[in-house]
């Protein structure tokens, strides 16, 4: 059963960079049929497409965060990452990692998502 | 960008009861569209995809339909485990957008 993990720091101060990493088990990350996306939601509010990434790097990014976001893959340890640089408080979020198949996203598997509290 | 509104904001009803759901697209978006469920707490979870194809494993009392601009999902006869937030999400261009969601409460 394909599983996704997020971590990384709880807390992120302003200004700083938020760094997440979502860890895949139970298939491999290098597999040609899908792409590997991360989403977030503000506390009480809707969900907002961040980005998404295939295996041999290309990525794709929502445009209003595009200037500030990086995603990468490791391949080797079946990982990507998210990077959100000068990060505000309305970065505040729970962010989820999430497989979507092809270029479509349709998330059909989810990470458990985790609080990111930017806070000095 | 395409702007998804979904209608309505809540709603409350009984189990057994036939709901449906209604999102609009701000422009055509075709049949890329899906639905997830989300509960307190969890991540959402694929229901439809492409307007109107069941997940594997979601039960058959939930359906979707519609193309271009309007779409809607049913749920035949309401379960307890039914009560959650419903999301609309757009697949058809960049930046993919979500409703703002529906919240299903027990009546």
């Amino acid at each position: 059963q394909l599983q996704l993990q997020e971590s990384g720091p709880g807390l992120v101060k302003p200004s700083e960079t938020l760094s997440l990493t979502c860890t895949v088990s139970g298939g491999s990350i290098s597999s040609s049929t899908y792409y590997w996306g991360w989403i977030r939601q503000p506390p009480g509010k809707g969900l907002e497409w961040i980005g998404s990434i295939f295996y041999l790097g290309s990525t794709y990014y929502n445009p209003s965060l595009e200037s500030r976001v990086t995603i990468s893959v490791d391949t080797s340890k079946n990982q990507f990452s998210l990077k959100l640089s000068s990060v505000t408080a309305a970065d505040t979020a729970v962010y989820y990692c999430a497989r979507h198949r092809g270029v479509t996203p349709y998330f059909d598997y989810w990470g458990q998502g985790t609080l990111v509290t930017v806070s000095s | 960008d395409i702007q998804m509104t979904q209608s309505p904001s809540s709603v409350s009803a009984s189990v057994g009861d036939r709901v449906t759901i209604t999102c609009q697209a701000s422009q055509g978006i075709s049949s890329w569209l899906a639905w997830y469920q989300q509960k307190p707490g969890k991540a959402p979870k694929l229901l439809i995809y492409a307007a109107s194809s069941l997940q594997s494993g979601v039960p058959s009392r939930f359906s979707g339909s519609g193309s271009g601009t309007d779409f809607t999902l049913t749920i035949s006869s309401l379960q307890p485990e039914d009560f959650a937030t419903y999301y609309c999400q757009q697949a058809n261009s960049f930046p993919y957008s979500f409703g703002q969601g529906t919240k299903l409460e027990i009546k």
